[in-house]
C-alpha cells in the first residue's frame, strides 16, 4: 500500500514570496490533516480535512495561508505572502474512517520550507 | 482543552539500557495517548497506542507504555537500547469528540551510544 506522498521534499524561498505544498494521502483515508512542525516543538494542526470538508481550521493563519482539498483525495496548502516565521516542516497525514475512534494518523515524509 | 508535557528535551542512553521516556498529560476527559516516533528527515510514526484498553500497551520494535491515571502520565519504556532506536519521540493526546484532533508535545530526542 503506498503512503502518504509530498511534495516537494524542500523549498526554499524569501519572504514575501509565496509557496504550495501538495499532499496525496493514502487511498480511501477520508480524514487528510496538514500539521506545521517548527524546529525543536512538535507538530502543530493547521487544518483538518474531513472528505472535502474542513473540520478544524482554528490554527490555520488565514491572512496568509490557504489549504483546499479537491474532490476530498489531494490537497494542497499554500502560504502567501510567506514570513521568516514559517520555516518549518509541513507534515501532511490521512486517517481512514475506520479508525476515527483512535485516532492513529498515517504521516507522509513532509514538506521542508526555509524562508530568508 | 487537552495537552501533554514530555520531560526531557534530550535523553542519552547507552546501547543495551534501559530506555524511560516521560510524558503527562491533562485532559478533560478520559484520552486516547500515543507514542509516535520520527527517525530523520522522515515522517511520524505510530509506535503504540491507548485507547481504554489495557493500561499496559505493547508497541513495535520492543517498546511499551503504561496509563496512570492517578498520575496522569504515559511514560515509554524500552528494556534494551539499540542503536536503531536513536530518533525523537512524541507524546500525543487525543480527548474524546468527534474531530480526532491530536495534541503533540514538543518531543524528545533519543541518543544511544555505543
Amino acid at each position: 500500500e503506498a503512503g502518504v506522498a509530498q511534495s516537494p521534499r524542500y523549498k526554499i524561498i524569501e519572504k514575501r514570496q509565496s509557496v504550495a505544498f501538495w499532499c496525496n494521502p493514502i487511498s480511501g483515508h477520508a480524514t487528510l490533516y496538514w500539521y506545521q512542525q517548527i524546529l525543536g516543538q512538535g507538530p502543530k494542526l493547521l487544518i483538518q480535512f474531513q472528505n472535502n470538508g474542513v473540520v478544524d481550521d482554528s490554527q490555520l493563519p488565514k491572512d496568509r495561508f490557504s489549504a483546499e482539498r479537491l474532490k476530498g483525495v489531494d490537497s494542497t496548502l499554500k502560504i502567501q505572502p510567506a514570513k521568516l516565521e514559517d520555516s518549518a516542516v509541513y507534515l501532511c497525514a490521512s486517517s481512514p474512517q475506520a479508525f476515527a475512534n483512535t485516532g492513529e494518523l498515517f504521516f507522509g515524509e513532509g514538506s521542508r520550507l526555509t524562508v530568508l | 482543552a487537552q495537552s501533554v508535557t514530555q520531560l526531557g528535551s534530550h535523553v542519552s542512553v547507552s546501547e543495551g539500557a534501559l530506555v524511560l521516556l516521560r510524558c503527562n498529560y491533562s485532559s478533560s476527559v478520559p484520552p486516547y495517548l500515543f507514542w509516535y516516533v520520527q527517525y530523520p528527515n522522515q515522517g511520524l510514526q505510530l509506535l503504540l497506542k491507548y485507547t481504554s484498553a489495557a493500561t499496559l500497551v505493547k508497541g513495535i520494535n520492543g517498546f511499551e507504555a503504561e496509563f496512570k491515571k492517578s498520575e496522569t502520565s504515559f511514560h515509554l519504556t524500552k528494556p534494551s537500547a539499540h542503536m536503531s532506536d536513536a530518533a525523537e519521540y512524541f507524546c500525543a493526546v487525543r480527548a474524546g469528540g468527534s474531530n480526532y484532533k491530536l495534541t503533540f508535545g514538543k518531543g524528545t530526542l533519543l541518543t544511544v551510544n555505543p
